[in-house]
């Protein structure tokens, strides 16, 4: 069946430092790739998110990359704030059916 | 504009009984996703409705079960409740259909069940 793959589990960063968290999956019908952030005791929320037509997306800090080939797609964030300290989740979806598929989670923590 | 709202926040149940969570999505989203969160385990998908049917179901036993409303509105069930089945049941809304953010998941805040 359709699976999500998520590495590192844990990451720890220096404030400033780069974060870079890697998924993989399964579905070659996927076509939407979206990050979720997850903050103690808070709901999930979206960050970003990108298509298959596309091949990087930034927002200021963060960027997501994906290679549709390898089936891989990641998320970068750069100049890391402890703010960042968070579970992030990644996720796929076949836009033509209904079922959002996550990723395990990466729990960030951003060291002042 | 509202947000998601799940009933109820917390609740404990012990083993056999039986438990019905309610979501409402924001308005105007017609479609209805369930996840069960527990530590390690990120967020398993149970199912998807949309349009009053489901849409599709995640790798959970039959005890696990929902609906859809014509408001939009939907339930989960579990029934004979065990040990294992408590987590944080999140249920999340998107508009769905060709539009612009129609994928974008809202999540509620969760129901945090605890059996005993």
């Amino acid at each position: 069946g359709e699976n999500v793959e998520q590495h590192p589990s844990t990451l720890s960063v220096q404030e400033g430092d780069s974060a870079v968290i890697k998924c993989t999956y399964s579905d070659s019908a996927s076509n939407y790739f979206p990050w979720y952030k997850q903050e103690l005791g808070k709901r999930p929320q979206l960050i970003i998110d990108i298509r298959s037509n596309v091949g990087e997306k930034k927002d200021q800090r963060i960027a997501v990359t994906l290679n549709k080939t390898a089936k891989h797609f990641s998320l970068h964030i750069t100049e890391t704030q402890p703010e960042d300290s968070a579970v992030y989740f990644c996720a796929a979806l076949n836009t033509g059916g209904f079922k959002t598929i996550f990723g395990a989670g990466t729990r960030l923590f951003v060291k002042a | 504009k509202a947000g998601v709202t799940q009933t109820p926040r917390y609740l404990i149940k012990t083993r056999g009984q039986q438990v019905t969570l309610s979501c409402s999505p924001i308005s105007g989203h017609r479609s209805v996703s369930w996840y069960q969160q527990t530590p390690g385990q990120g967020l398993q998908f149970l199912f998807e409705y949309f349009s009053e049917t489901q849409r599709n179901k995640g790798n959970f036993p039959g005890r696990f079960s929902g609906r859809q409303f014509s408001n939009s509105r939907s339930e989960m069930n579990v029934s004979t409740l065990e040990l294992g089945d408590s987590a944080l049941y999140l249920c999340a809304s998107r508009k769905a259909g060709g539009i612009s953010g129609a994928n974008v998941l809202t999540f509620g805040a969760g129901s945090r069940l605890t059996v005993l």
